[in-house]
């Protein structure tokens, strides 16, 4: 079973819309979670940490549920700059990153 | 800053062939890692490197890969023999210890025919 495990979509959705993902991962000993955006055909780059109080940048917001083990990422007013692959990513004390294969967005004029 | 350096950005070889990749990290980043990335796996770490040396190479496929790192500012990534299921995109990233956000080089897209 794999660390850390989201949906791969992919999530169709008009602009302006709101859309969510969810990701989960598995080893409880995880101290940092990330969400990190990947363009086609580019490299990974990071988005936003997510912190267990949660927290907003803009349009995005983060949160984290370690009871449940699970880390979210909402958008809010969808753009079709923000069509993407998002990553999942959850990192446990000095080990390094995890990622999730990704959830593939598409924002539609 | 040049951020991380990959080559080459593209490969093409014959199954059997040696492949090296190339990586020079941040300047000052301290933690090296290789990554590939294919539709089915999604990104695999193979190996990281804090101060040069090897810490972590479980995700190393088999004996075909090895990863070196003379110096804080270079590695490779040696393929030998290759063979078509190591087609994948393969990934550099460098960090400062401790630090949050790793930096991805962009890529080498290989492809073993």
């Amino acid at each position: 079973r794999k660390e850390v495990e989201q949906d791969p979509g992919p999530f169709n959705v008009p602009e302006g819309a709101t859309v969510a993902f969810n990701c989960t991962y598995s080893n409880s000993a995880s101290q940092s979670f990330f969400w990190y955006r990947q363009d086609c055909r580019k490299e990974p780059k990071l988005l936003m940490s997510v912190y267990s109080s949660g927290n907003e940048d803009g349009r995005f917001t983060a949160q984290l549920n370690r009871a449940s083990q699970y880390i979210s990422l909402l958008i809010r007013d969808s753009k079709l700059s923000d069509s993407a692959t998002y990553l999942c990513v959850a990192q446990g004390g000095n080990t390094p990153l995890v990622f999730g294969k990704g959830t593939r967005l598409s924002v539609i004029a | 800053d040049a951020g991380v350096i990959q080559s080459p950005r593209h490969e093409v070889t014959e199954m059997g062939q040696e492949v090296t990749l190339r990586c020079k990290p941040i300047s000052g980043h301290n933690s090296l890692f290789w990554y590939r990335q294919t539709m089915m796996r999604g990104l695999e770490l193979l190996i990281y490197f804090n101060n040069n040396v090897p810490i972590d190479d479980s995700g190393m496929p088999e004996d075909r890969f090895s990863a070196k790192m003379p110096n804080a500012s270079f590695s490779t990534l040696k393929i030998q023999p290759s063979e078509p299921r190591d087609s994948a995109v393969y990934f550099c990233a460098s960090t400062t210890s401790g630090g949050v956000e790793a930096f991805f080089g962009q890529g080498t897209r290989l492809t073993v025919v």
